[in-house]
């Protein structure tokens, strides 16, 4: 089945610096990969996707880009904000269907 | 437009006895799905409805079920409860079944622990 790998697993960044986190996918059929981000107590919730036909997305402080020969995509949040500390996953979607592949979550602490 | 509701929020059980979760949809997606979310394994998907019908199923044992009513209302059943089953359960609608249109939202959870 697909498998989907999720770098680094935690992340420390100051206040206005950039964060960056990285996925791999093993199945090449997949063809949406959108991030979410959980707080604590509450589900994910979906801050940013792209399909397979877009190479890069953007959405104010946050962009995805996507690397379909290589099979990995990246989230980039620029100008990071306390409000930023969080876990995030990445996730997959074959061609059909709505089963999400999630990677392991990247827990990001944005330090004042 | 209203999110996606889960309900209980908390729940305690015991090994060997069943519990049943609720998931209601945002008004007029179709399809729901449902994931489990432990430490250990991450988040892993349980199963899908689309239209009442089961369309896609992950690899837990029979002991999860699920359905999906004519509202689009959702109810997951986990029988005989392991201290393995302690988890949060998340359920996800989305509008469409197809694969143009996948986007996904998260109801905040059941927390369910097993003692």
């Amino acid at each position: 089945g697909e498998n989907v790998e999720q770098h680094p697993s935690t992340l420390s960044v100051q206040e206005g610096d950039s964060a960056v986190i990285k996925c791999t996918y093993s199945d090449s059929a997949s063809n949406y990969f959108p991030w979410y981000k959980q707080e604590l107590g509450k589900g994910p919730q979906l801050i940013i996707d792209i399909r397979s036909n877009v190479g890069e997305k953007k959405d104010q402080r946050i962009a995805v880009t996507l690397n379909k020969t290589a099979k990995h995509f990246s989230l980039h949040i620029t100008e990071t904000q306390p409000e930023d500390s969080a876990v995030y996953f990445c996730a997959v979607i074959k061609a059909a269907g709505n089963k999400l592949t999630f990677g392991g979550g990247t827990r990001v602490l944005v330090k004042p | 437009k209203a999110g996606v509701t889960q309900t209980p929020r908390y729940l305690i059980k015991t090994r060997g006895q069943q519990v049943t979760l609720s998931c209601s949809p945002i008004s007029g997606h179709r399809s729901v799905s449902w994931y489990q979310q432990t430490p250990g394994q991450g988040l892993q998907f349980l199963f899908e409805y689309f239209s009442e019908t089961q369309r896609n199923k992950g690899n837990f044992p029979g002991r999860f079920s699920g359905r999906q009513f004519s509202n689009s209302r959702s109810e997951m059943n986990v029988s005989t409860l392991e201290l393995g089953d302690s988890a949060l359960y998340l359920c996800a609608s989305s509008a469409s079944g197809d694969s143009s249109y996948n986007e996904q939202f998260f109801g905040p959870g059941t927390r369910l622990t097993v003692l």
